[in-house]
């Protein structure tokens, strides 16, 4: 159970072109999801966190007509880089967790985005 | 301060042996869980074993245990029997029972390598 789908699992484009990644719960409903990025050889580093019905809460230093995130349902969390540059270019993954989560919930993650933007 | 510190960037294993991966936490929460994750080069997070504050007895699963030492704010990772599957980046998490956003802390991580 508890299952998190992402797609797509690696995209290449060129620069200037906006990119949709998704986020899918399978088996439960989110609430509440995550996005972070990751850099090669690096930790995990929050950009935002995603919540339905509502406007995502961004970390600070994350430009949010950037990054646009959307959470339409309780299965659903889209991320949306716009414009993107080479500087871009990075591994994103999005987590979520079961509802009423108490501290003893795990993040469930989906298998990563490879994002390179030429 | 951070709030997870894996002091380890890199760590080698021979397979069949057991080793400890590193992990010290930074709270005043009393209630708060300790998560480790496990990373192969294919980039997907997998969850491996979970600590809670209040949990008396070390968790297990299978080869992993924690060594949960709270006064000494640690939390580290003991793989026996390594295999060379088990070479790969592992994170420790930590989230607070305060933190109604349940936002996870992450460490840097720790690399494995498990040498045949």
């Amino acid at each position: 159970g508890a299952v998190v789908s992402q797609h797509p699992s690696w995209v290449i484009c060129k620069s200037g072109t906006s990119v949709k990644i998704e986020c899918r719960s399978l088996d439960f409903q989110a609430t509440t999801m995550f996005w972070y990025r990751q850099f090669p050889k690096q930790s995990l580093m929050l950009m935002a966190t995603s919540n339905e019905g509502s406007k995502a809460t961004y970390e600070q230093g994350v430009e949010k007509d950037k990054f646009l995130i959307n959470h339409a349902s309780l299965t659903l969390s889209t991320l949306t880089v716009t414009s993107a540059h080479p500087e871009d270019s990075s591994f994103y993954i999005c987590s979520a967790i079961l509802p009423g989560g108490t501290s003893n919930q795990p993040q469930h993650f989906g298998d990563g985005t490879r994002l390179s933007i030429l | 301060a951070q709030k997870i510190t894996q002091t380890q960037p890199g760590m080698f294993v021979q397979e069949k042996e057991a080793v400890t991966l590193d992990c010290t936490y930074d709270t005043s929460d009393q209630s708060y869980g300790l998560f480790w994750y496990k990373q192969p080069s294919s980039g997907e997070m997998i969850f491996l074993i979970y600590q809670g504050s209040y949990d008396e007895q070390n968790a297990t699963e299978g080869r992993y245990s924690l060594n949960f030492q709270k006064a000494r704010k640690s939390a580290n990772l003991v793989i026996s029997a390594s295999q060379l599957g088990d070479s790969a980046m592992y994170f420790c998490a930590m989230r607070e029972g305060s933190n109604t956003g349940n936002q996870f802390y992450f460490g840097t991580g720790t690399s494995l390598t498990v040498i045949p």
